[in-house]
C-alpha cells in the first residue's frame, strides 16, 4: 500500500530564504508526482508534474526533483517571498487507478 | 477556458438530509476525481469516473455515498442522509485522459458542514 510523507510537518523562514520541502513515498512503482499549493479554505493549485521518467521540473522559482528509486522528492523554493506562505502538498500516482495519493503537507509560514 | 467549478461552494446540511455536490470538469476532460478532507486530516480519493462509467470507488464509504458522471452534465458526488462526520471540504478533479500521464486540475471545493 503507497503510503506518502511529508517533512517537515511545518516551517517558519525569513524572507528571502531558499527552502527545501521534502516528500517520501514506499512504493517506487509511481506514474508521476504532482506538487500543490493549497491557501487557507481554498482549493489545490498544481504547481509541478514530474513524470516517472524525468529527474526534475522547474517553473520560476520552484524546482521539483524526484528520485525513484529511492521513493523521495524534493521541492525547492528560492529566494522566498511572504506570498509563498501556504500547504504545501505532494502527491504520487500509481497509474493503475488513476488515483492521487496525498502527502501530509508541510505548512509554510514566510516571515516579512 | 474555465477551470473546474464545483457548486455550492459551502452548504449546510442537517444530520439526516441528503447533500449533492457538483462538478464541471474542465472543458475537453473526461475524466473526473473525487477526494475528501476531513477537519486534521489529509486530502483522500473517494472515486473516479468517466463519463456514464464508475472506474474506480474503492475509497468510497460503502453507504450513504454514490457518485455519477452522466453523459451531459455535471458529476454529482451525493451523500444521504448525512451525519456529522461526514464535515468536510469535498474537492473534484479533472483530467483530459488517464491520469497516468496527465495533471489532475482541481476544482474550489467544496465545503460540507453538517449540523
Amino acid at each position: 500500500k503507497q503510503e506518502v510523507t511529508q517533512i517537515p510537518a511545518a516551517l517558519s523562514v525569513p524572507e528571502g530564504e531558499n527552502l527545501v520541502l521534502n516528500c517520501s513515498f514506499t512504493d517506487s512503482a509511481i506514474y508521476n508526482l504532482q506538487w500543490f499549493r493549497q491557501d487557507p479554505g481554498k482549493g489545490l493549485t498544481s504547481l509541478l508534474l514530474i513524470q516517472s521518467s524525468q529527474r526534475e521540473q522547474t517553473s520560476g522559482r520552484l524546482n521539483a526533483s524526484l528520485d525513484k528509486s529511492s521513493g523521495r522528492s524534493t521541492l525547492y523554493i528560492a529566494a522566498s517571498q511572504p506570498g509563498d506562505s501556504a500547504t504545501y502538498l505532494c502527491a504520487v500516482n500509481g497509474g493503475a487507478t488513476n488515483k492521487l495519493i496525498f502527502g501530509t503537507g508541510t505548512l509554510l509560514a514566510v516571515q516579512p | 477556458n474555465a477551470g473546474v467549478m464545483q457548486n455550492p461552494r459551502h452548504l449546510v446540511r442537517r444530520r439526516g438530509q441528503e447533500a449533492r455536490l457538483r462538478c464541471s470538469p474542465m472543458k475537453g476532460h473526461s475524466h473526473v476525481y473525487w477526494y475528501r478532507q476531513l477537519p486534521e486530516e489529509g486530502l483522500k480519493f473517494m472515486v473516479y469516473l468517466q463519463k456514464e462509467n464508475i472506474i474506480d470507488e474503492s475509497g468510497m464509504p460503502k453507504e450513504r455515498f454514490s457518485a455519477e458522471f452522466p453523459k451531459e452534465g455535471p458529476s454529482i458526488l451525493r451523500i444521504q442522509q448525512v451525519v456529522r462526520g461526514d464535515s468536510a471540504a469535498y474537492f473534484c478533479a479533472s483530467s483530459p485522459r488517464t491520469a497516468g500521464f496527465y495533471e489532475q486540475y482541481f476544482g474550489p471545493g467544496t465545503r460540507l458542514t453538517v449540523t
